[in-house]
């Protein structure tokens, strides 16, 4: 059965600090990976993810592809408080997204 | 651009009324699918769409119809609500190269369900 989990599940930090989400997928045909930002409505896409080791960034965010360990990572530098939301984390197999429970993160001033 | 509408934002139903769920996009979006979002369960695909006059189910299709007439429109029907479908749900739709399926969905601002 194909999964994508996503750890961890929740995280407090601080204004300033940096953050690593993970998300690790175990899926038949893998076409590409996709990240998420939640706040208190409709997610709203950050990056596309399709060949390993090529870093996509976007002001404080980044994320990178590891298709031979399966998984991807999404850092975020020196958080604000806007930063506060779930990021979801999303792989496409074959026509269908499948989608991690996503990581809650707050962001405290 | 609108980008993608759903409406109603809220409704409330009793147990066994039916309803349709709206769902417009103006972006000539080939693909198109509806999500349910409950707390700790994610997002669950209900059913997809890869172009007019073809649909498909998800993970969670029972109780759910849809259609897909035109390229824009995608509604949901429920078909007898039952307080197990009170959630939060979602319409996306995104470019499809084919019958490829999902690329980078845009998403509904959602609407809120309740079945009492």
């Amino acid at each position: 059965e194909d999964k994508v989990v996503q750890s961890p599940l929740s995280l407090v930090v601080h204004e300033g600090d940096t953050v690593t989400l993970n998300c690790s997928y175990e899926v038949t045909n893998f076409r590409s990976l996709l990240w998420y930002k939640q706040e208190k409505k409709a997610p709203t896409f950050l990056f596309m993810l399709t060949s390993s080791g090529i870093e996509k960034k976007s002001g404080r965010l980044s994320s990178i592809l590891d298709k031979k360990e399966l998984f991807s990572i999404l850092n975020i530098t020196a958080t604000q408080t806007g930063d506060s939301a779930v990021y979801l984390c999303a792989v496409k197999v074959n026509r269908k997204l499948i989608w991690g429970l996503g990581t809650s993160l707050a962001v405290n001033p | 651009n609108a980008g993608v509408t759903q409406t109603p934002k809220f409704q409330v139903l009793k147990t066994g009324q039916s309803m349709t769920l709206q769902c417009a996009q103006d972006m000539n979006h080939e693909y198109m699918s509806w999500y349910r979002q409950d707390p700790g369960m994610g997002l669950r695909l209900i059913h997809y769409s890869v172009g007019a006059g073809i649909t498909d189910q998800g993970e969670v299709p029972n109780g759910y119809n849809v259609s897909r007439s035109t390229t824009e429109d995608f509604p949901l029907r429920l078909l007898s609500a039952a307080p197990s479908q009170t959630s939060v749900y979602f319409c996306a739709s995104s470019y499809s190269t084919g019958t490829s399926g999902a690329n980078v969905l845009t998403f509904g601002a959602g609407s809120r369900l309740t079945v009492l």
